[in-house]
Protein backbone atom coordinates (compact mmCIF):
# COMPACT_ATOMS: atom_id res chain seq x y z
CA UNK A 1 0.00 0.00 0.00
CA UNK A 2 0.99 3.54 0.04
CA UNK A 3 1.74 5.43 2.53
CA UNK A 4 3.49 8.67 4.37
CA UNK A 5 3.88 9.33 8.02
CA UNK A 6 4.76 12.29 9.67
CA UNK A 7 4.13 13.75 12.69
CA UNK A 8 0.73 15.52 13.50
CA UNK A 9 1.83 18.45 15.75
CA UNK A 10 5.35 20.09 16.89
CA UNK A 11 6.42 23.03 18.80
CA UNK A 12 9.25 25.40 18.63
CA UNK A 13 11.10 28.64 20.20
CA UNK A 14 11.63 31.70 17.76
CA UNK A 15 15.36 31.26 16.57
CA UNK A 16 15.87 27.64 17.37
CA UNK A 17 16.29 24.48 14.86
CA UNK A 18 13.10 22.44 14.17
CA UNK A 19 13.57 19.19 12.39
CA UNK A 20 10.41 17.38 10.84
CA UNK A 21 10.41 13.92 9.95
CA UNK A 22 8.71 12.05 6.78
CA UNK A 23 8.82 8.22 6.77
CA UNK A 24 7.23 6.50 3.38
CA UNK A 25 6.19 3.23 1.68
CA UNK A 26 5.04 3.60 -1.87
CA UNK A 27 5.04 1.40 -4.38
CA UNK A 28 7.19 3.13 -6.49
CA UNK A 29 9.15 6.59 -5.59
CA UNK A 30 10.43 9.24 -8.06
CA UNK A 31 10.98 12.41 -5.89
CA UNK A 32 10.56 13.74 -2.37
CA UNK A 33 8.57 17.43 -2.28
CA UNK A 34 7.73 19.50 0.74
CA UNK A 35 5.19 21.81 0.73
CA UNK A 36 4.26 24.64 3.31
CA UNK A 37 0.83 25.69 4.18
CA UNK A 38 -0.62 28.49 5.95
CA UNK A 39 -3.98 27.92 7.71
CA UNK A 40 -6.45 29.16 5.18
CA UNK A 41 -3.86 29.36 1.99
CA UNK A 42 -2.66 26.89 -0.47
CA UNK A 43 0.24 25.28 -0.22
CA UNK A 44 3.51 26.17 -2.10
CA UNK A 45 6.50 24.22 -3.29
CA UNK A 46 9.74 24.58 -0.74
CA UNK A 47 12.27 21.30 -1.45
CA UNK A 48 12.54 18.82 -3.79
CA UNK A 49 14.92 15.68 -3.25
CA UNK A 50 15.11 12.87 -5.73
CA UNK A 51 19.04 11.78 -4.70
CA UNK A 52 19.83 10.78 -1.48
CA UNK A 53 21.57 13.72 0.80
CA UNK A 54 20.47 17.30 1.68
CA UNK A 55 19.56 20.10 -0.60
CA UNK A 56 19.85 23.35 0.91
CA UNK A 57 17.74 26.67 0.31
CA UNK A 58 18.57 29.42 3.18
CA UNK A 59 16.99 28.63 6.40
CA UNK A 60 15.18 25.41 4.70
CA UNK A 61 17.24 22.08 4.06
CA UNK A 62 15.72 18.63 3.17
CA UNK A 63 17.46 15.17 3.50
CA UNK A 64 16.45 12.12 1.87
CA UNK A 65 17.02 8.84 2.19
CA UNK A 66 16.10 6.39 -0.20
CA UNK A 67 16.82 2.84 0.70
CA UNK A 68 15.60 3.69 4.60
CA UNK A 69 12.44 5.69 2.97
CA UNK A 70 13.21 8.73 5.26
CA UNK A 71 12.96 12.54 4.32
CA UNK A 72 13.33 15.37 6.52
CA UNK A 73 12.54 19.08 6.72
CA UNK A 74 14.99 21.27 8.71
CA UNK A 75 14.10 25.08 9.61
CA UNK A 76 16.67 26.68 10.95
CA UNK A 77 16.42 30.62 12.90
CA UNK A 78 12.76 30.17 13.30
CA UNK A 79 10.51 32.78 12.26
CA UNK A 80 7.15 33.72 13.38
CA UNK A 81 6.06 33.50 9.67
CA UNK A 82 7.01 29.89 9.86
CA UNK A 83 4.15 28.61 12.04
CA UNK A 84 2.09 26.46 9.55
CA UNK A 85 1.63 22.59 8.27
CA UNK A 86 4.15 21.40 6.40
CA UNK A 87 3.63 18.36 3.83
CA UNK A 88 5.48 15.69 2.88
CA UNK A 89 4.62 14.19 -0.64
CA UNK A 90 6.08 11.38 -3.01
CA UNK A 91 5.60 11.29 -6.88
CA UNK A 92 4.48 7.70 -7.70
CA UNK A 93 7.18 5.79 -9.81
CA UNK A 94 7.03 6.36 -13.28
CA UNK A 95 3.78 8.73 -13.26
CA UNK A 96 2.92 12.21 -12.34
CA UNK A 97 0.92 11.14 -9.56
CA UNK A 98 1.46 12.43 -6.05
CA UNK A 99 1.25 10.74 -2.72
CA UNK A 100 0.61 13.21 0.28
CA UNK A 101 1.06 13.18 4.11
CA UNK A 102 -1.55 14.68 6.00
CA UNK A 103 0.69 16.94 7.43
CA UNK A 104 2.88 18.33 10.30
CA UNK A 105 1.55 21.74 12.24
CA UNK A 106 4.20 23.64 13.14
CA UNK A 107 3.81 26.22 16.00
CA UNK A 108 6.59 28.98 16.77
CA UNK A 109 6.51 30.48 20.39
CA UNK A 110 8.11 33.96 20.81
CA UNK B 1 3.51 33.09 -8.74
CA UNK B 2 1.57 30.23 -11.17
CA UNK B 3 -1.41 31.74 -12.74
CA UNK B 4 -3.88 29.72 -11.33
CA UNK B 5 -7.66 30.92 -10.24
CA UNK B 6 -10.48 28.57 -9.30
CA UNK B 7 -14.64 29.42 -9.17
CA UNK B 8 -16.32 29.84 -7.24
CA UNK B 9 -14.38 30.67 -3.80
CA UNK B 10 -17.29 29.40 -1.76
CA UNK B 11 -20.28 27.77 -2.09
CA UNK B 12 -23.07 26.62 0.08
CA UNK B 13 -25.74 23.63 -1.83
CA UNK B 14 -28.25 21.30 -0.82
CA UNK B 15 -27.74 17.55 -0.82
CA UNK B 16 -28.28 16.03 -4.46
CA UNK B 17 -27.87 19.33 -6.14
CA UNK B 18 -25.45 18.76 -9.32
CA UNK B 19 -22.63 21.20 -8.12
CA UNK B 20 -19.35 22.12 -11.12
CA UNK B 21 -15.67 23.74 -9.82
CA UNK B 22 -13.77 25.30 -12.14
CA UNK B 23 -10.03 25.41 -12.40
CA UNK B 24 -7.88 27.84 -14.78
CA UNK B 25 -5.04 28.22 -15.69
CA UNK B 26 -2.39 30.60 -18.08
CA UNK B 27 0.78 28.75 -17.77
CA UNK B 28 0.43 26.14 -20.45
CA UNK B 29 1.08 23.50 -17.75
CA UNK B 30 0.11 20.08 -19.03
CA UNK B 31 -0.99 18.15 -15.63
CA UNK B 32 -3.65 19.40 -13.76
CA UNK B 33 -5.24 17.84 -10.45
CA UNK B 34 -7.86 18.04 -8.20
CA UNK B 35 -7.52 17.68 -4.57
CA UNK B 36 -9.41 17.75 -1.40
CA UNK B 37 -8.68 18.18 1.57
CA UNK B 38 -9.69 17.31 4.92
CA UNK B 39 -8.84 17.65 8.79
CA UNK B 40 -6.90 14.15 9.74
CA UNK B 41 -6.78 12.94 5.51
CA UNK B 42 -4.13 15.74 4.69
CA UNK B 43 -4.51 16.14 0.31
CA UNK B 44 -6.43 13.58 -1.22
CA UNK B 45 -6.18 13.28 -5.30
CA UNK B 46 -9.84 12.95 -6.73
CA UNK B 47 -8.57 13.03 -10.52
CA UNK B 48 -5.77 14.40 -12.93
CA UNK B 49 -5.09 14.95 -16.61
CA UNK B 50 -2.08 14.79 -18.74
CA UNK B 51 -3.79 16.21 -21.57
CA UNK B 52 -6.76 17.98 -23.05
CA UNK B 53 -9.31 15.22 -22.77
CA UNK B 54 -7.26 12.56 -21.22
CA UNK B 55 -7.78 11.49 -17.32
CA UNK B 56 -7.28 9.12 -14.83
CA UNK B 57 -9.12 8.64 -11.35
CA UNK B 58 -7.08 8.87 -8.06
CA UNK B 59 -7.77 7.22 -4.85
CA UNK B 60 -10.95 9.25 -3.64
CA UNK B 61 -12.91 9.52 -6.69
CA UNK B 62 -16.29 8.12 -6.21
CA UNK B 63 -19.17 10.80 -6.89
CA UNK B 64 -16.73 13.01 -8.89
CA UNK B 65 -16.24 13.59 -12.83
CA UNK B 66 -14.07 15.97 -14.42
CA UNK B 67 -13.76 17.25 -18.12
CA UNK B 68 -11.16 18.84 -19.42
CA UNK B 69 -11.89 20.51 -23.27
CA UNK B 70 -9.25 22.90 -23.49
CA UNK B 71 -5.70 22.70 -22.10
CA UNK B 72 -6.50 26.17 -19.51
CA UNK B 73 -9.60 24.60 -17.95
CA UNK B 74 -10.23 21.79 -15.72
CA UNK B 75 -13.99 20.79 -14.73
CA UNK B 76 -14.79 19.25 -11.19
CA UNK B 77 -18.23 17.92 -11.23
CA UNK B 78 -20.30 16.26 -8.31
CA UNK B 79 -23.31 14.99 -9.77
CA UNK B 80 -25.38 14.96 -6.83
CA UNK B 81 -23.50 16.24 -3.83
CA UNK B 82 -23.84 14.58 -0.52
CA UNK B 83 -22.88 15.77 3.21
CA UNK B 84 -19.69 13.91 2.58
CA UNK B 85 -17.93 16.01 -0.08
CA UNK B 86 -18.18 19.23 2.41
CA UNK B 87 -14.51 20.09 1.85
CA UNK B 88 -12.22 22.13 0.75
CA UNK B 89 -11.40 21.26 -2.53
CA UNK B 90 -7.23 22.59 -4.79
CA UNK B 91 -6.93 22.65 -7.69
CA UNK B 92 -2.93 21.89 -9.27
CA UNK B 93 -1.34 22.04 -12.20
CA UNK B 94 2.35 20.62 -13.03
CA UNK B 95 4.64 21.41 -16.27
CA UNK B 96 5.84 17.68 -17.20
CA UNK B 97 9.25 18.16 -18.31
CA UNK B 98 9.58 14.68 -18.64
CA UNK B 99 10.08 12.33 -15.51
CA UNK B 100 13.39 13.22 -14.71
CA UNK B 101 12.59 16.80 -14.07
CA UNK B 102 11.46 18.42 -10.63
CA UNK B 103 7.48 19.43 -12.07
CA UNK B 104 6.83 20.28 -8.50
CA UNK B 105 3.10 21.59 -8.24
CA UNK B 106 1.24 24.88 -8.35
CA UNK B 107 -1.96 24.89 -6.10
CA UNK B 108 -4.93 26.97 -6.73
CA UNK B 109 -6.66 28.99 -3.90
CA UNK B 110 -9.05 26.69 -3.27
CA UNK B 111 -12.68 26.02 -3.00
CA UNK B 112 -14.56 25.97 0.68
CA UNK B 113 -17.75 23.82 -0.30
CA UNK B 114 -20.40 23.10 2.13
CA UNK B 115 -22.99 20.72 1.29
CA UNK B 116 -26.24 20.97 3.51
Amino acid sequence: GQNIDQPTEMTATEGAIVQINCTYQTSGFNGLFWYQQHAGEAPTFLSYNVLDGLEEKGRFSSFLSRSKGYSYLLLKELQMKDSASYLCAVRDGGTYKYIFGTGTRLKVLA
Amino acid sequence: DAGITQSPRHKVTETGTPVTLRCHQTENHRYMYWYRQDPGHGLRLIHYSYGVKDTDKGEVSDGYSVSRSKTEDFLLTLESATSSQTSVYFCAISPGLGIAGRNEQFFGPGTRLTVL
